[in-house]
This record gives C-alpha cells, structure tokens and sequence, in this order.
C-alpha cells in the first residue's frame, strides 16, 4: 500500500520565478493538507483540500495556491517566489471524519530559492 | 493564541540513558496531542497520539507520553535510548474539527556512544 507521495524531492528555483508541487494520498485518503517546513522550525500549516475545494487556510499570502484533482491528488503553487520560501514542503493525507488522527505524511519537496 | 513549546532546542544524552522531551500547549478547545519524529531530510513519523483516556499513552520505538492538562504538558520519555534515535522531535496539537496541526519547534537528540 503506497503512503504519500510527493515529488519532485529537491527542487531549486530563482527569485521571481514560479513553482509547482505535487502530492499523491495514500490509498483511500481523500483530504489533503500542505505544511511549510523552514530550517529549523516546525511545520507551518499552508492550506488543506477536500473534494477539490481549500477548505482551511493558514496565515500564507495569495502567491501561495493550490489545486485538488478528482483522484485526490494535489498540487501547491508558490508564485513569485523569495528567498524566504527556501523550505521543506510537506504533504499530509487524511481521510474524511479522520482529521488529524488520521495524518499520513509525506517525505517532502526541498525548494531551495536562490 | 494556540501554541506548542518545546524549551529544549537541542539534548545529548549517552546511549541507554533514559530520556524526556518536554511540550507544553496552549489551545482553546480540547486538544488531540502528537509526537512526530523526523530524520535528516525525511517526512514525520507519527510516535504516538493522545485524544482521551488513559494519560499515559504508548508509542512506536519504545516511547511513551504524558498528559497532564492541569501543566498543559505532553512529556515524551524513553528509558533506554538508542543510537538510532537521533533525530528531531516534534510536538503538536489539533482538534479534530479543522484538520490543522499546530507543531513546536522541534528538539533535536543527540545520542553519545
């Protein structure tokens, strides 16, 4: 049974330019959250996807923005990016009525934003 | 506000020596309370959680935690530690309403042969 898959794992970018992350569920789980890993921070919550919606946000500008497809699979978006969005990016899966019980998480997408 | 602090950014302990992370919270409704484990470059592990119950909860790898809601507190302990438990630690709340985790900063093990 595959878990959360995410991709690419490593990624570098320039100031300005524009990203897009990717994350498949685990098997049966059809609610997806995105989390914004700094170096040496814990993981910041950005925003989670149900039934192709975002359903909650965190404190994140606009240039962040996300997709939910049919299959559950999401994408995260960073536009115009900064210095300051270098981080680990993580996925996590859940299923609907689980909530936070029921997180899978995924092994992250490092952006290094030079 | 709703908060997690972990006070230890960093801990070395000798391998065998027991051990405890400390976590305190700060969250408005009843908490569901996590402990993560991450290695270098890796994704979280989930540990252990705690929703109701018994407040001495078991977890993965040997680890137990604590709740205490009159210290707003989810200590982790292990009494025997191992090499392979070097890593960051990670304490979070949610509820399991909006399906956010809040996470500390994290405290990094170290372990001595």
């Amino acid at each position: 049974d595959a878990g959360v898959t995410q991709s690419p794992t490593h990624l570098i970018k320039t100031r300005g330019q524009q990203v897009t992350l990717r994350c498949s569920p685990k098997s049966g789980h059809d609610t997806v959250s995105w989390y914004q890993q700094a170096l040496g921070q814990g993981p910041q919550f950005i925003f989670q996807y149900y039934e192709e919606e975002e359903r909650q946000r965190g404190n994140f500008p606009d240039r962040f923005s996300g997709h939910q497809f049919p299959n559950y699979s999401s994408e995260l978006n960073v536009n115009a990016l900064l210095l300051g969005d270098s981080a680990l990016y993580l996925c996590a899966s859940s299923q609907t009525g689980q909530g936070v019980t029921g997180y899978t998480f995924g092994s992250g997408t490092r952006l290094t934003v030079v | 506000a709703q908060s997690v602090t972990q006070p230890d950014i960093h801990i070395t302990v000798s391998e065998g020596a027991s051990l405890e992370l400390r976590c305190n919270y700060s969250y408005g409704a009843t908490p569901y309370l996590f402990w993560y484990v991450q290695s270098p470059g890796q994704g979280l592990q989930l540990l252990l959680k705690y929703f109701s119950g018994d407040t001495l909860v078991q977890g993965i790898k040997g680890f137990e935690a604590e709740f205490k809601r009159s210290q707003s507190s989810f200590n982790l302990r292990k009494p025997s530690v191992h090499w392979s438990d070097a890593a960051e630690y990670f304490c979070a709340v949610g509820n399991n309403q909006g399906g956010k985790l809040i996470f500390g900063q994290g405290t990094e093990l170290s372990v001595k042969p």
